[in-house]
């Protein structure tokens, strides 16, 4: 059982320069969410799914795209990488709505 | 719309003595609320949730509707408790919120 799983671990991006990052999940969870941690701001969510095939913003999600096809996967497509999306980034999942996340390790993004 | 506020972003005591990191909250509904820990290094772990009403090593906390707060308490600080802290806030929507945060460092 490998919980969430994030790949990479570490990315450097070159400005404009578009890439996925990666989610996986094999718990059955039906919620994931994708978060932004910066020094000082905590965490921001960016996106999240309550299932398959549905998905809503959250406070931070200019700059990204998301889809949900399958329970899995959701991953985080960033369009044109800019310096501000210099971050840490986390994909977390829940059994439920009312439930507690399960984290990934994190992805280390450096926008240059 | 809903918000989590954590008033501390550093907070240092010394091993033994108590500590109380706050976490304030609003919301129109019915929240759940759950602190969040992360050791250095590792990733997010779930500390406790206020639906269960548990102690978890050494730590509790109580939901104050009245005061919308959710402070996480320890009557006793040890070393190994150095780590973030998170207070999140998950919504009927199945969203969930997070403070930006306290840094604790217990001294020895």
């Amino acid at each position: 059982n490998a919980g969430v799983t994030q790949t990479p671990k570490f990315q450097v991006l070159k400005t404009g320069q578009s890439m996925t990052l990666q989610c996986a999940q094999d718990m059955n969870h039906e919620y994931m969410s994708w978060y932004r941690q910066d020094p000082g701001m905590g965490l921001r969510l960016i996106h999240y799914s309550v299932g398959a095939g549905i998905t809503d913003q959250g406070e931070v999600p200019n700059g990204y795209n998301v889809s949900r096809s399958t329970t899995e996967d959701f991953p985080l497509r960033l369009l044109s990488a800019a310096p501000s999306q210099t971050s840490v980034y986390f994909c977390a999942s829940s059994y439920s709505k009312g439930g507690s996340y399960t984290f990934g390790s994190g992805t280390r993004l450096t926008v240059v | 719309a809903q918000r989590v506020t954590q008033p501390e972003k550093l907070l240092s005591v010394f091993k033994g003595a108590p500590v109380e990191l706050k976490c304030n909250y609003s919301y129109s509904g019915s929240p759940e609320l759950f602190w969040y820990v992360q050791y250095s290094r590792q990733r997010l772990q779930l500390l406790l949730r206020h639906i269960s009403r548990e102690s978890i090593k050494g730590f509790t906390a109580d939901l104050n509707k009245g005061e919308t707060s959710f402070h996480l308490k320890k009557p006793f600080a040890q070393e190994e408790d150095s780590a973030m802290y998170y207070c999140a806030l998950n919504t009927n929507a199945g969203k969930s919120t997070f403070g930006d945060g306290t840094t604790l460092t217990v001294k020895p």
